[in-house]
């Protein structure tokens, strides 16, 4: 089956600094990967959708200069959170698909605590 | 937009036993695809299953099916001989099939699923 797989899977840095946070899939090439980010009891929100080798697109009301997606192969994107302040507190998950899949596989996520 | 609803918070069920965890959606659109997804407390995304809109037969997945309503835009799941290992929160999830309309998915609150020894 397809993996996909994130590192950190936890973080914990000082306001101020920037973490990056990696998405890989290891056994299909992701056309495209989504990043999302989920608040303790509530569902998953979408920040912004990536096409290799193309620039993100944003959801309403996610700052591109501060999360900083970079999608260049199709197995890697990473998701750069700059300059960290207490609220980007969160569990920050990714996932992937391939040209031909309709179903998108999903990383084990990343904990972000900021202190 | 598409939006979906999962109208039960919280539900619980005796191991071995039947549940059912309801899912509407709204849409425009007449291709899409829809699933559920299980989220245990390692908070990995786990599918469960999958619908193709297009399809008039209901998925099945060993113990899990669906009953697909397109007309009324529902999208039940239910698990049979309920498990200790069901219990996590199942989140419903729609995504258009065609790319123009964006690829990502649609996610519903969620419901927290409870198995009782």
């Amino acid at each position: 089956g397809a993996v996909v797989s994130q590192h950190p899977s936890r973080v914990i840095c000082k306001s101020g600094t920037s973490v990056k946070i990696e998405c890989r899939s290891l056994d299909f090439q992701a056309t495209t990967m989504f990043w999302y980010r989920q608040f303790p009891k509530q569902s998953l929100m979408l920040m912004a959708t990536s096409n290799e080798g193309s620039k993100a697109t944003y959801e309403q009301g996610v700052e591109k200069d501060k999360f900083l997606i970079n999608h260049a192969s199709l197995t890697l994107s990473t998701l750069t959170v700059t300059s960290a302040h207490p609220e980007d507190s969160s569990f920050y998950i990714c996932s992937a698909k391939g040209d031909t899949q309709e179903t998108q596989y999903f990383g084990p996520g990343t904990r972000l605590l900021v202190l | 937009a598409q939006t979906v609803t999962q109208s039960q918070p919280e539900m619980s069920v005796q191991e071995a036993e039947t549940v059912t965890l309801s899912c509407t959606y709204d849409t425009s659109e007449s291709d899409y695809y829809l699933f559920w997804y299980k989220q245990p407390p390692s908070r990995q995304m786990i599918l469960v299953i999958r619908q193709e809109a297009y399809k008039q037969q209901n998925a099945t997945e060993n113990r899990f099916s669906v009953n697909f309503q397109k007309a009324a835009k529902s999208f039940s799941l239910k698990i049979s001989d309920s498990q200790l290992g069901d219990a996590a929160m199942y989140f419903c999830a729609y995504r258009s099939a065609h790319s123009n309309y964006g690829q990502n998915f649609v996610f519903g609150p969620g419901t927290r699923l409870s198995v009782l020894p």
